[in-house]
């Protein structure tokens, strides 16, 4: 059972566009959706996150949407560059004192010259 | 700061034989997680503790899986008879504390290979 669904799986942006990756979740008991960044090699990093009482948060280029009602959000990284090159991880929790992560399927990203 | 390490980096065996992999979390962190990263299933959680207790097991694919954590510190994550399909990445992430308020640091991870 997939809970968390993430899409597109790849995802080619020039230089300077927008990349927009989705995810959609169905535990309406999440209540923390974290974004994380993955480099070849590495593990992930925590880039931005969310919890649903607001429906968007912005940190420098990247901005988080979320729809409670849809039960989507999306990341948008404004002005991308080609260090963002990476594999990004939408992720949902559902707090508490566990805390575990439920990941979607990851979304390559290559910002082109 | 340190950050998670794992060790070891790559880890190839041979199917049926058992191996243990470590994970050092940061220093003061209470919670300690494990995920397994691979092609097929993507990144999913193992197990997750809380000091030296493992609240939640419910991840563990099979009883040939198990951890401990001894000392509020150091992991081991011991797989038992290894098959083929436990070929993957292993994540181990630590916290502060557990719940959601707390980032989830992970480590480079260990690529176990069965032939």
């Amino acid at each position: 059972q997939q809970q968390v669904k993430q899409s597109p799986q790849s995802l080619i942006v020039q230089k300077g566009g927008i990349s927009i990756i989705n995810c959609a979740y169905e535990n309406t008991a999440f209540d923390y959706f974290p974004w994380y960044q993955q480099f070849p090699g590495k593990g992930p990093a925590l880039l931005i996150a969310i919890r649903p009482d607001v429906s968007e948060k912005k940190e420098g280029r990247f901005t988080i949407s979320f729809n409670k009602s849809a039960k989507q959000f999306s990341l948008h990284i404004m002005d991308s560059q080609p260090g963002d090159s990476a594999t990004y991880f939408c992720a949902a929790s559902n707090g508490g004192t566990a805390s575990k992560l439920t990941f979607g399927t990851g979304t390559r990203l290559q910002v082109t010259l | 700061g340190a950050g998670v390490s794992q060790s070891p980096s790559n880890k190839v065996t041979e199917k049926g034989k058992d191996v243990e992999l470590r994970c050092d979390p940061i220093s003061g962190h209470t919670a300690l997680y494990w995920y397994r990263q691979s092609l097929g299933q993507g990144l999913e959680f193992l197990i997750y503790f809380q000091g030296n207790s493992a609240p939640d097991k419910s991840g563990l694919p099979s009883d040939r899986f198990s951890a401990e954590r001894t000392g509020g510190s150091v992991s081991t994550l011991t797989i038992q008879r290894t098959q083929q399909e436990d070929s993957a990445v292993y994540l181990c992430a630590s916290s502060r504390s557990s719940g959601s308020s707390y980032e989830q640091y992970f480590g480079p991870g260990t690529r176990l290979t069965v032939t």
